[in-house]
């Protein structure tokens, strides 16, 4: 358990729909990263949010929008979903967010169907 | 794009042989990472090597970086079934804090 949690597990939805994901980083982590996993992607970096500030961005769609709240628990909500947003949404946490070594705690992953 | 290519995309063995895989990078690289992630699950970190090292051990597993040739082998010593999984290697280069994954191998131990 790496002590990032994620929630929802599964998602269905249907094309045009909005959806939230959540995530609560690790306790004392202060940076949130959510990634996007599909089969011909790969594992693509969306953004980046450190002690409640946007610091780094990724292939984020302009559809697709995030935001770290105060209590450090962050939210990636996607709208206007198309069926290749299908994917494993995975958020990840680390203590620091500005140095090169560091490692990522990644959550369970939320795994997006959209029909 | 991917920053990382690992090599190969599958590796099949029986429990008890070793695993290799490699990793092939473009830029100059700060550090390079090893994750493993077991089916639809998230991934987890196994050893971080910098730039200015060789080799890095943990447990059953040996990191090795070749800055002159941008490549990095993580072996698997005496394979376990439960080491089947995906493995993953992620640098970062530049500016940049947030590493770039490559592909991933798919690791299957055959009991």
């Amino acid at each position: 358990d790496s002590g990032v949690t994620q929630t929802p597990k599964h998602l269905i939805t249907a094309t045009g729909q909005r959806v939230t994901l959540r995530c609560s980083p690790r306790s004392g982590d202060l940076s949130v990263y959510w990634y996007q996993q599909s089969l011909d992607q790969g594992l693509q970096f969306l953004i980046q949010y450190y002690n409640g500030e946007e610091r780094a961005k990724g292939n984020i769609l302009e559809r697709f929008s995030a935001q770290q709240f105060p209590d450090l628990h962050s939210e990636l909500n996607l709208s206007s979903l198309e069926l290749g947003d299908s994917a494993l949404y995975f958020c990840a946490s680390s203590v620091d967010g500005q140095s090169y070594s560091y490692e990522q705690y990644f959550g369970p992953g939320t795994r997006l169907t959209v029909t | 794009s991917q920053q990382g290519e690992e090599d190969p995309q599958a590796l099949s063995i029986q429990e008890g042989e070793n695993a290799t895989m490699n990793c092939s990078y473009k830029t100059s690289i700060n550090n390079l990472q090893w994750y493993r992630q077991n089916s639809g699950r998230g991934l987890v970190h196994l050893i971080l090597i910098r730039s200015n090292e060789r080799e890095k051990h943990s447990g059953r597993l040996r990191v090795t970086l070749d800055t002159s040739k941008k490549s990095s082998s993580l072996l698997i010593t005496a394979s376990r079934a439960a080491d089947t999984a995906s493995y993953f290697c992620a640098s970062t280069s530049g500016g940049s804090y947030i590493p770039t994954f490559g592909r991933g191998t798919s690791l299957i131990v055959h009991p």
